[in-house]
């Protein structure tokens, strides 16, 4: 079964750090196209960031220089390390397989982790 | 940065209505587009991707259709089920983003 469980995710000061985990099951995470997306309490979603099969990683300007995407291929697992964290970062974080999407790859989003940022 | 306008961003409709929404573009992005159904407290699941390509296990009253700027999420018969939000994505360049949300409500 294709699946993903994030952690992590907790009450943190504003300028504190945080690392968010994602553990795959039933695909290989270093061979797909992994994805962070937030969304704020009642509000809508919002792309956080991407890391590529090859390795390339892009971001959304409102985390570029403070949030690092990355991944462990023995853990089969994706993190967001997040810095410099503010209150605006408050969100519930998806990690999710894709985009691009195919026939072949069967589409997954985790169950979210809640992160707080308050003081 | 590309810019989406979904609409509306409320739909009050019945079940068994045909509903459509609207995702617009400030410039092309081929097909590079999904539309993502949500429901309270759960993630998103996805519809429809490729802007028309439905995805497995979906039922055949989502469609999707459109290319370039304009784009559809139409349902056919709304169920019970389908009360909800929908989301376009594009993931053409980046930033990548999301249209604003439609909630589908029973009118």
């Amino acid at each position: 079964e294709v699946q993903l469980v994030e952690s992590g995710g907790g009450l943190i000061q504003p300028g504190g750090s945080l690392r968010l985990s994602c553990a795959a099951s039933g695909f290989t995470v270093s061979s797909n196209y992994m994805s962070w997306v937030r969304q704020a309490p009642g509000k809508g979603l919002e792309w956080v960031s991407v890391i590529y099969s090859g390795g390339s990683t892009y971001y959304a300007d409102s985390v570029e220089g403070r949030f690092t995407i990355s991944r462990d291929i023995s853990k089969n697992t994706l993190y967001l390390q997040m810095n410099s964290l503010r209150a605006e970062d408050t969100a519930v974080y998806y990690c999710a397989r894709g985009p691009p999407y195919s026939s072949s790859s069967v589409p997954c989003w985790g169950q979210g982790t809640l992160v707080t940022v308050s003081s | 940065v590309i810019w989406m306008t979904q609409s509306p961003s409320l739909l009050s409709a019945s079940t068994g209505d045909r509903v459509t929404i609207s995702c617009r573009m400030s410039q092309g992005i081929s097909d590079y587009l999904a539309w993502y159904q949500q429901k309270p407290g759960k993630a998103p699941e996805l519809l429809i991707y490729a802007a028309s390509t439905l995805q497995s296990g979906v039922p055949s009253r989502f469609s999707g259709s459109g290319s370039g700027t304009d784009f559809t999420l139409t349902i056919s018969s709304l169920q019970s089920e389908d009360f909800a939000t929908y989301y376009c994505h594009q993931y053409y360049s980046f930033p990548w983003t999301f249209g604003q949300g439609t909630k589908v409500e029973i009118k």
